[in-house]
């Protein structure tokens, strides 16, 4: 069984960071891509980036570009979603969901961003 | 960027009818591949969004049959041929063709 399973939830301050965690399990890691996508309250889902997991290498959405930084651990078959400089914008639901069209999503991490 | 467009955002039905929704692309998500990369998702209520359908009209493991994709090019369609209760909540198209963007959600209720 396929299962991806992410970090509680966090509440930071404004101008803070986040570090969210996705562990998988029930496939080989160095298979599948794994993306990122956030939720904010009551809206629609957002593409953040997406990470090959083989050697490392992302891809970011423009959006995101220079504030966020996907990585991995091959040794514990993990993924991370760094957010850096956080505003109440980017209060949220985080989301790893893996790739092969976006088959299996973890259970989210609320993110909270409040002064 | 490419923009995804979906029709209704709002979708009133009655338990046992049928109900359609709508997803347009700014531009067609034909691959150089020629696979066609549209999936569909449904998210209930405070849920994780779980794939419908992928690459148009493939079901994933699981789905009821009621629900079935279609479309080309950058005209696309759900269709649930009859609702159940259930099936209450938000349903997203996502190209994944170039890059990856999502449409703004259809709220489906009974």
């Amino acid at each position: 069984q396929v299962l991806l399973v992410q970090s509680g939830a966090e509440v930071k301050k404004p101008g803070a960071s986040v570090k969210v965690s996705c562990k998988t399990s029930g496939y080989t890691f160095t298979t599948y891509y794994m993306h990122w996508v956030r939720q904010a309250p009551g809206q629609g889902l957002e593409w953040m980036g997406i990470i090959n997991p083989t050697g490392g290498s992302t891809t970011y959405a423009k959006k995101f570009q220079g504030r966020v930084t996907v990585t991995r651990d091959t040794s514990t078959s993990t993924v991370y979603m760094e957010l850096i400089s956080l505003s109440s914008d980017d209060t949220a639901v985080y989301y790893c969901a893996r790739e092969a069209n976006m088959d299996v999503w973890g259970q989210g991490t609320t993110v909270t961003v409040s002064s | 960027d490419v923009v995804m467009t979906q029709s209704p955002l709002s979708l009133p039905v009655t338990l046992g009818q049928p109900a359609s929704i709508s997803c347009r692309s700014s531009q067609s998500l034909v691959d150089s591949d020629g696979d066609t990369y549209l999936n569909w998702f449904q998210q209930r209520p405070g849920q994780s969004p779980r794939r419908l359908i992928y690459k148009v009209f493939n079901r994933d493991s699981g789905v009821p049959d009621r629900f079935s994709g279609s479309g080309s090019g950058t005209d696309f369609t759900l269709k649930i041929s009859r609702v159940e209760a259930e099936d209450v909540g938000v349903y997203y198209c996502m190209q994944g063709t170039h890059w990856y963007t999502f449409g703004q959600g259809t709220k489906l209720e009974i």
